[in-house]
């Protein structure tokens, strides 16, 4: 069964302040991807991210970066300098062969950045 | 190229009514998933669907809940006598394959709210 974890439920930082999430992943899977979701209070959900399982680079993209490391099934999400605008909720999930191609998330974690 | 459509947006419902929700995927999408957010939880898979087939419906409640994809219109979720418990935003996604690496895109949502 595959399972993701974000034990984090709430995190509130201060504008310009750095704040990571953590994922942790479930899967007897050996080929997988992981994703990261930003729903804003709008309640739209953005695709920020893919990663496969063969691809263990770590990725930044402008103030986001990400650290994957299979060893620790953990596939982390740092927010560089916050911002206001980055308040939302951030959801990590899992797609793997075995489970088809349903997305199984993690049950989010809420960010409040304030001004 | 307009993204994944869902309609409507907000739909108020009395206990006991039908709710139907609505799906059209992007353009040259055959596949589409509904997801269930309930309040302050993360998204949960109910079913997959391909044109005229439904695929996986493991995570559809077995009472008073039906999906369907027709070979012309939308994809079609629909709540027979709906209950308080049924109030959530409803996802529906869409990929180009079924195959794992294609992509879903997230529709804006569907918040029904029962009274």
């Amino acid at each position: 069964a595959q399972k993701v974890t974000q034990a984090q439920t709430e995190i509130s930082v201060v504008e310009k302040e750095d704040v990571t999430l953590d994922c942790v992943y479930e899967t007897r899977d050996t080929t997988y991807y992981l994703f990261w979701y930003k729903q804003p209070p709008s309640g739209e959900l953005v695709f920020l991210i893919r990663r496969n399982s063969f691809d263990e680079q770590n990725e930044i993209s402008g103030r986001y970066s990400w650290n994957f490391q299979k060893s620790t099934s953990s596939f982390n999400f740092t927010i560089t300098a916050s911002q206001v605008v980055d308040s939302a909720v951030y959801f990590c999930a899992l797609r793997t062969q075995a489970a088809g191609n349903k997305l199984t998330f993690g049950g989010g974690t809420r960010v409040l950045v304030k001004p | 190229n307009a993204g994944v459509m869902q309609n409507p947006r907000h739909l108020v419902r009395r206990r006991g009514q039908e709710a139907r929700l609505r799906c059209s995927p992007m353009k040259g999408h055959s596949h589409v998933y509904w997801y269930r957010q309930l309040p302050e939880e993360g998204l949960k898979f109910m079913v997959y669907l391909q044109k005229e087939n439904i695929i996986d419906e493991s995570g559809m409640p077995k009472e008073r809940f039906s999906a369907e994809f027709p070979k012309e219109g939308p994809s079609i979720l629909r709540i027979q006598q709906v209950v308080r418990g049924d109030s959530a935003a409803y996802f529906c996604a869409s990929s180009r394959m079924g195959q794992d690496h294609y992509e879903q895109y997230f529709g804006p949502g569907t918040r029904l709210t029962v009274t």
